[in-house]
This record gives structure tokens, C-alpha cells and sequence, in this order.
């Protein structure tokens, strides 16, 4: 079955330090992958997708994402974090309906 | 203008009301759609509109109405809803739904059944 997975529920990593939130998806040709944000109690905000082409892509806020079929993953990076990117992260994708995988709430530490 | 709107951001309801949520967007998309989700979950599809024609219901109960007036609105009516029903509710639309397609979400309304 066509399914994303986030291994990781809840991270925790410490203000400037590095990022990667990890995504792997379940489906036979190339899906179009998205991370999604959400801060608590608000809306989803679009932050990266990937459809074809260049395997690393750049979204808002200073994320990257790449795309590795090797390994089914479409993993989220950031170089550094700030206290504001405390939220829940969401990779999904989409081949004619959206399928998102359960989330990874990011806590960062001051 | 990727900016999906919804009203209202909070509602409480008495399960004997009915209610309505409201989502509208002006980007042109001719696909929309309503989700739920819990607390703690990821959004769950409810349901669909794909040129003003509902294209998927995802079973969901019949107390549970949407509508669609045009191609910019999308409306959610609620009676006689439960408790369990209480969530919140996201408003998303696309270019035209055919699938393949990056969604733009609203803010959701945050819905309290007492």
C-alpha cells in the first residue's frame, strides 16, 4: 500500500544547531513529495516540494529537502534552528489524493 | 496570493445546533477541499470538489454537509454533530484536483461540540 512514513514523533534539538527531520514514502514511481508546517492550533504552511528535476530543493525559512529514490526518502534539513521553528513537520504526498505522514513535532531547546 | 481563508477560527456547538464553516480563496483553483484533524494527528480527507462537483466522500457521516456556491467557496454544514466531531477543520484547495497537485491550506476552524 502507497503509504509516507515519519519514524520520528518528537525531536528535540538545541537553538543553532542542525536539522533533519526524516520521510519515507511507499509508492513505485516518483511521487510528488511536500513538508508541510504546522504551529500549534494554526493552519498547514507549505514549505518545500519536490515533483522532478534537481533532487535538492530549497523552501522557506531556510529548509532544504533532497529526494533520494535509492532509498525512498525525502528527508528535511536545516542548517541551523531557531526557537520559531518549534512546530509539527509533516512530509506527504500526493498522486491523486494526499497521504501525509503522522508528523514530527520539533521542540528546541533555548 | 496563495492565501486560503477561513471563518470562523473558533466555534462551539451544542449538539442540536447547526453551524456552518466557511473557506474562500481567489486563486483560481477549480479543486477544494475539507479535512479533519485531531489533536496530535495528521489531517484526514474528507471531502473533494473538483469544478464546483463534489468528487470524493470519504464516507464521512451525513451530519456532515458540504457545498460548494462557486468556484471560490467552500462551505461545511454542521448538524447534530457528537463530541467525538470536535477538531479541527482545514480548508485546502489546488489547481483543479486532478491529482499530483501541491494543496494550500487555510488556517482551520478550531470546533468545540459540547
Amino acid at each position: 500500500a502507497q503509504s509516507v512514513t515519519q519514524p520520528d514523533i518528537h525531536i528535540t534539538v538545541s537553538e543553532g544547531a542542525s536539522l533533519e527531520l526524516r520521510c519515507n514514502y511507499s509508492y513505485g514511481a516518483t511521487p510528488y513529495l511536500f513538508w508541510y508546517v504546522q504551529s500549534p492550533g494554526q493552519g498547514l504552511q507549505l514549505l518545500l516540494k519536490y515533483f522532478s528535476g534537481d533532487t535538492l530543493v530549497q523552501g522557506i525559512k531556510g529548509f532544504e529537502a533532497e529526494f533520494k529514490r535509492s532509498q525512498s526518502s525525502f528527508n528535511l534539513r536545516k542548517p541551523s534552528v531557531h526557537w520559531s521553528d518549534a512546530a509539527e513537520y509533516f512530509c506527504a504526498y500526493n498522486n491523486n489524493d494526499m497521504r501525509f505522514g503522522a508528523g514530527t513535532r520539533l521542540t528546541v531547546k533555548p | 496570493d496563495t492565501e486560503v481563508t477561513q471563518t470562523p477560527k473558533h466555534l462551539v456547538m451544542g449538539m442540536t445546533n447547526k453551524k456552518s464553516l466557511k473557506c474562500e480563496q481567489h486563486m483560481g483553483h477549480r479543486a477544494m477541499y475539507w479535512y479533519k484533524q485531531k489533536a496530535k494527528k495528521p489531517p484526514e480527507l474528507m471531502f473533494v470538489y473538483s469544478y464546483e462537483k463534489l468528487s470524493i466522500n470519504e464516507s464521512v457521516p451525513s451530519r456532515f454537509s458540504p457545498e460548494c456556491p462557486n468556484s471560490s467557496l467552500l462551505n461545511l454544514h454542521l448538524h447534530a454533530l457528537q463530541p467525538e466531531d470536535s477538531a479541527l477543520y482545514l480548508c485546502a484547495s489546488s489547481q483543479d484536483g486532478t491529482g499530483r497537485e501541491t494543496q494550500y491550506f487555510g488556517p482551520g476552524t478550531r470546533l468545540l461540540v459540547l
